[in-house]
């Protein structure tokens, strides 16, 4: 099984850089994913991650090492549509998906 | 336009009642998942289906079971709804279980059990 650990709540100011760390225990891994989820709606994919590293895709990067079971994912340039929830999810060896409860950002004006 | 459509949108549910979920995709994926989502706890995998003909229990699969009859449809039943099965219910699906094949999910399903 998966034990996957990340902050409930964060706020950020407009503009500015905020991080949310997430860490795991798995019994296998094959990739670690990131999703944004807006209140009210379905979770949308941003992030993957399989290999230690930095994957950038534009105002959002994420950061993953295997050896310490964690993972981050980085919002620059903060704007108001950015508050959401954001989930962390792991993929075990028999490819299914455990997600963490999610941090829900809050980007005030 | 290509996605997952779920029904019903919204469903109040007397406890003992059976109930089915329904999900169909057009984008031709071969795996298919149900989770819930719960205040606290985030998403949960209910059941899953790798391809058509095949099913698997998720993290939480009891009171719950499933069909994949062909590859479109994955729909999810309640036999006898208790009103801790009260959630909101997303269908998912991906083009395959490896890779970086993503899900794609419905709007969801939210369903109160009285």
């Amino acid at each position: 099984g998966q034990n996957i650990d990340q902050p409930t709540e964060m706020t950020a100011t407009e503009g500015a850089i905020v991080q949310i760390n997430c860490t795991y225990q798995t019994s296998g891994f094959n990739g670690l994913f990131w999703y944004q989820q807006h209140a009210g709606e379905a979770p949308t994919f941003l992030s993957y991650n399989v290999l230690d590293g930095l994957e950038e895709k534009g105002r959002f990067s994420s950061f993953l090492s295997r050896s310490k079971g964690y993972s981050y994912l980085l919002l620059k340039e903060l704007q108001m549509k950015d508050s959401a929830s954001y989930l962390c999810a792991v993929r075990d060896e028999d490819y299914k998906l455990s997600f963490g409860a999610g941090t829900t950002v809050t980007v005030r004006a | 336009i290509a996605g997952i459509t779920q029904a019903p949108t919204s469903q109040i549910l007397a406890a003992g009642r059976r109930m089915t979920l329904r999900c169909t995709q057009d984008m031709r994926h071969n795996a298919m998942y149900w989770y819930r989502q719960d205040l606290g706890l985030g998403l949960r995998l209910i059941h899953y289906s790798n391809t058509a003909g095949t099913t698997g229990k998720g993290e939480v699969p009891d009171g719950y079971s499933v069909s994949r009859a062909n590859t479109d449809d994955f729909p999810l039943t309640l036999a006898s709804a208790v009103p801790s099965q009260t959630s909101v219910y997303f269908c998912a699906s991906s083009a395959s279980g490896s890779g970086a094949n993503v899900l794609t999910f419905g709007a969801g399903s939210r369903l109160t059990v009285l």
